[in-house]
């Protein structure tokens, strides 16, 4: 069966730096992306890799690893307001999107 | 560009009445729209995959009958909910790719969402 994984819930602090890592097992991999939704609200897109390696967009970074089945959402410099739900899915090989269950990521001042 | 309106964003209804929601891609044409469902503090459950011109696809469990889904064009799908009742309350989510190609293309841009209480 195709599944992904993340974690529930993660805490960090105001100013600091946050880890969020999603592995996954799916029929075929077309690119993995990362969304982040606020409570109450609809997702909004962040990152897609479909090469190994790191892509940077200001304070947030997105890194793949196709041969570990892994990636890492990486949040700098945390505010308040990153506060939400952060998404990975994959696109597998029928070019269907499967969704991980997301990752609650709580900033605390 | 690539936005994605709903209508309504929120609704309230008697339980046994119908509810439609329309999904539109604004500025691009969707060959294919989502429709998802969302209970409070739980992730995103896909409901059914429609593209134009052609019957949805909907996932296991989801009943066709009850969440009838019509995609008559390229920019355009709804969803109505038929005979409503309290567990069927919940926040609905569309979303919508031009997904051809290059597999960055099958990005989802989802809508605002709407929410659905059922009385």
């Amino acid at each position: 069966g195709q599944n992904i994984d993340q974690p529930t819930e993660m805490t960090a602090t105001e100013g600091a730096i946050v880890q969020i890592n999603c592995t996954y097992q799916t029929s075929g991999f077309n690119g993995l992306f990362w969304y982040q939704q606020h409570a109450g609200e609809a997702p909004t897109f962040l990152s897609y890799n479909v090469l190994d390696g790191l892509e940077e967009k200001g304070r947030f970074s997105s890194f793949l690893s196709r041969s570990k089945g892994y990636s890492y959402l990486l949040l700098k410099e945390l505010q308040m307001k990153d506060s939400a739900s952060y998404l990975c899915a994959v696109l597998d090989s029928n070019y269907q999107l499967i969704w991980g269950a997301g990752t609650k990521l709580i900033i605390k001042p | 560009g690539a936005v994605v309106s709903q209508h309504p964003s929120w609704v309230i209804c008697k339980s046994g009445t119908s509810v439609k929601i329309e999904c539109r891609s604004l500025d691009f044409q969707a060959t294919t729209m989502f429709w998802y469902r969302q209970f409070p503090k739980q992730s995103l459950m896909l409901m059914a995959t429609s593209n134009e011109g052609s019957k949805a696809t909907y996932e296991q469990g989801v009943e066709k009958d009850k969440f009838l889904i019509n995609h008559a064009s390229l920019t355009l799908s709804t969803l109505t909910v038929t005979s409503a009742h309290p567990e069927d309350s919940s926040f609905y989510i569309c979303s919508a790719s031009h997904g051809t190609g290059r597999s960055m293309s099958y990005e989802q841009y989802f809508g605002p969402g709407t929410r659905l209480t059922v009385t």
